[in-house]
């Protein structure tokens, strides 16, 4: 089964930092593009940031409210997506998804993201 | 970035109704669109990929049109129970990645 498992969220205060992770099975998680997807407490999907794979460069793409405080890394050996955030503002709290990225932003045939985490928590409060 | 709008953000309907739900895009995104369906607490799962083709184990029941910066549309021809829920769009033409507002789909 594929599964996605998100890990890491907590309170931190406002000029904190936090590393979420993300750990995934039943798929070759060396070979995925994988995204991170936030949700505020009561408001939509915002996208995040995107990491490749490191056959394709390990190239990162971030949103704006977020490049330069967020880093996104992964660990092929552990199978495991990282989401370094620092510089916490209160408009960072959030649901943080893991998901994969359908390596077809663009292109046709042009897929979905049909495999999510369930989610973690950040809570970015004095 | 490209911006999409979604309407209406809120919809109340009926078990057996249709609704359509739609989603406009800023610039030309072709058929790059996805819609999502998201319970509370949930993750979003995926509904429709490429504007109009039904993601695998999804109801026949949901459709999607559109293409360009053409009006996209979801549509639910016979609203169950299960499918009260909010709904996303998202175009995967180009990054960063955006989402719609959010239709949120309520019992009358």
């Amino acid at each position: 089964e594929v599964q996605l498992v998100e890990s890491g969220g907590g309170l931190v205060k406002p000029g904190g930092s936090l590393r979420l992770s993300c750990t995934s099975s039943g798929f070759t998680f060396s070979n995925a593009w994988m995204t991170w997807v936030r949700q505020a407490p009561g408001k939509g999907l915002e996208w995040v940031g995107r990491i490749k794979s490191k056959t394709d460069g390990e190239t990162t793409d971030y949103a704006a409210p977020v490049k330069g405080r967020f880093t996104i890394s992964r660990d092929d050996s552990k199978n495991t997506l990282y989401l370094q955030m620092s510089s916490l503002k209160t408009e960072d709290t959030a649901v943080y998804y893991c998901t994969t990225d359908p390596k077809t932003v663009g292109t046709t045939p042009n897929y979905g993201m049909d495999v999510w985490g369930q989610g973690t928590t950040v809570t970015v409060s004095s | 970035d490209i911006q999409l709008t979604q309407s209406p953000s809120f919809l109340s309907a009926s078990v057996g109704d249709r609704v359509t739900i739609t989603c406009r895009a800023s610039e030309g995104i072709s058929n790059y669109l996805a819609w999502y369906q998201q319970k509370p607490g949930k993750a979003p799962k995926l509904l429709i990929y490429a504007a109009s083709t039904l993601q695998s184990g999804v109801p026949s029941r949901f459709g999607g049109r559109g293409s360009g910066t053409a009006e996209f549309t979801l549509t639910i021809s016979s609203l169950q129970p299960e499918d009260f829920a909010t709904y996303y769009c998202q175009q995967l033409s180009s990054y960063p990645l955006t989402f719609g507002g959010g239709t949120k789909v309520e019992i009358k």
